[in-house]
């Protein structure tokens, strides 16, 4: 089974900063890796698909990159809206990583 | 514009069965695969199960596999999830997700609450 591990499980960051979260996965996946952001109370939403892919309507200051089985997620210039927890999910056997919680 | 919504989540009691319901509107549902994934409170997202678009094809999660039963009617743009043998383990919010081809999910439920208790 393709387990995936994410870091740090927790960031604390300000408003305007640029974070990296990285998602490793225990075997090679290629490029299908999936990026979701996920707010208190709420459902997850789509960020970014095919490890690099924007979704349609993601703001710009959200990328993707990575092959195989190493990942990352970046915002730049975070805004006080990003504030949420972020999970990878690989989509061959579609398990999801443990989560990153993004704070103050 | 794409909406699913879960229903027929409850309190249950452990060894009980439910079943949840997903009620699929704005885009074609006979044609996409679809998926059920869960969020006990205050942890991290579980993918449980899969059909294929037609239903002929369907995957479960090894914690639910020979419990749970994913099923469709693609007359009513409707998914379902029938849950036996319940267990405390179960307490979650389930979420009904459409694909994006193979790359992802890319509509999501607004989820409903299913809590086993003992």
């Amino acid at each position: 089974d393709i387990q995936l591990t994410q870091s740090p499980s927790f960031l604390s960051a300000s408003v305007g900063d640029t974070v990296t979260i990285t998602c490793r996965a225990s075997q090679g996946i290629y490029g299908y890796l999936a990026w979701y952001q996920q707010k208190a109370g709420k459902a997850p939403q789509l960020l970014i698909y095919a490890a690099s892919t924007l979704q349609r309507g993601v703001p710009s200051r959200f990328s993707g990159s990575g092959f195989g089985t190493e990942f990352t997620l970046t915002i730049n210039s975070l805004q006080s809206e990003d504030f949420a927890s972020y999970y990878c999910q690989q989509l061959n056997t579609y398990t999801f990583g443990p989560g990153t919680k993004v704070d103050f | 514009e794409v909406q699913l919504v879960e229903s027929g989540g409850a309190v249950v009691q452990s060894g009980g069965s439910l079943r949840l319901s997903c009620e699929a509107s704005g885009f074609t549902f006979e044609d996409y695969d679809m998926h059920w994934v869960r969020q006990a409170p205050g942890k991290g997202l579980e993918w449980v199960a899969l059909i294929s678009w037609g239903g002929d094809k369907t995957d479960y999660a090894d914690s639910v596999k020979g419990r749970f039963i994913v099923s469709r009617d693609n007359s009513r743009n409707s998914l379902f999830l029938q849950m036996n043998t319940l267990r405390i383990e179960d307490t979650a919010f389930y979420y009904c997700a459409k694909v994006l081809s193979d790359y992802a999910f890319d509509s999501w439920g607004q989820g409903t609450l299913v809590t086993v208790a003992s």
